[in-house]
């Protein structure tokens, strides 16, 4: 699997951009780039996930760069029911669907 | 409401003994997964299945054990074997393994081996 790396943390002020980056530069041309969240003590939720091209649904929008090394995950405006462990994650084409999490980045969304 | 349950939410338990954690979802998927999180780190895959009948073992599979005899199921039982059992355990689904399609998570057990 292609590793990923995220930052630890992160602050967003409530009702601005917040913009969540994740390096994935030993992904290969068939692997997906997938984002889930998770709120404190619950099950991981599907964000969004895209294959080369940006991506955008009624939560989020997906930006991955062109060479497809890195992404950034945006909320365009953060509540504070955005406060959650974010998890960027490559997935392996053809090995069934798992996924693997890594440590992820703790976004809190701040009044 | 279609979904996945996971029963109960927390559970407690005496050393040495086995327990099973229940997991059913009614999404007609065909992949199930257990995945185990321990406090302030990530998901690892346990087991996970992709048809009836069928499972197979994740990175962290010793001292655990599953079932998938329904499509709707997927228990998961902490046996005596595993050395550190007090986690927070996820059960997941997917509509059809090898495809690009997202896991649905369940709400978790919260399992203290005391």
């Amino acid at each position: 699997d292609a590793k990923t790396t995220q930052p630890p943390s992160m602050d967003c002020a409530e009702g601005r951009a917040a913009n969540l980056p994740c390096n994935h530069s030993t992904i290969s041309g068939n692997e997906y780039v997938y984002w889930y969240r998770q709120i404190h003590s619950q099950g991981p939720q599907y964000i969004i996930h895209g294959l080369k091209n940006n991506e955008t649904n009624e939560m989020a929008s997906l930006i991955i760069t062109e060479d497809r090394k890195s992404s950034t995950l945006i909320l365009p405006h953060a509540t504070l029911r955005d406060t959650a462990v974010y998890y960027c994650i490559v997935r392996v084409a053809g090995a069934g669907n798992m996924l693997t999490f890594g440590g992820g980045t703790r976004l809190m969304v701040k009044p | 409401d279609g979904g996945i349950t996971q029963s109960p939410k927390y559970l407690f338990r005496k050393e040495g003994q086995n327990v099973t954690l229940s997991c059913e979802q009614n999404l007609n998927h065909d992949a199930m997964y257990w995945y185990r999180q321990d406090p302030g780190q990530g998901l690892r895959l346990i087991y996970y299945s992709q048809i009836v009948n069928d499972f197979q073992k994740g990175d962290i599979a010793e001292g655990y054990s599953v079932s998938r005899e329904k499509k709707e199921s997927f228990p998961l039982t902490v046996t005596s074997a595993q050395k550190n059992p007090t986690a927070f355990y996820l059960c997941a689904s997917s509509m059809r393994a090898g495809v690009r399609h997202e896991q649905f998570f369940g709400p978790g057990t919260r399992l203290t081996v005391l």
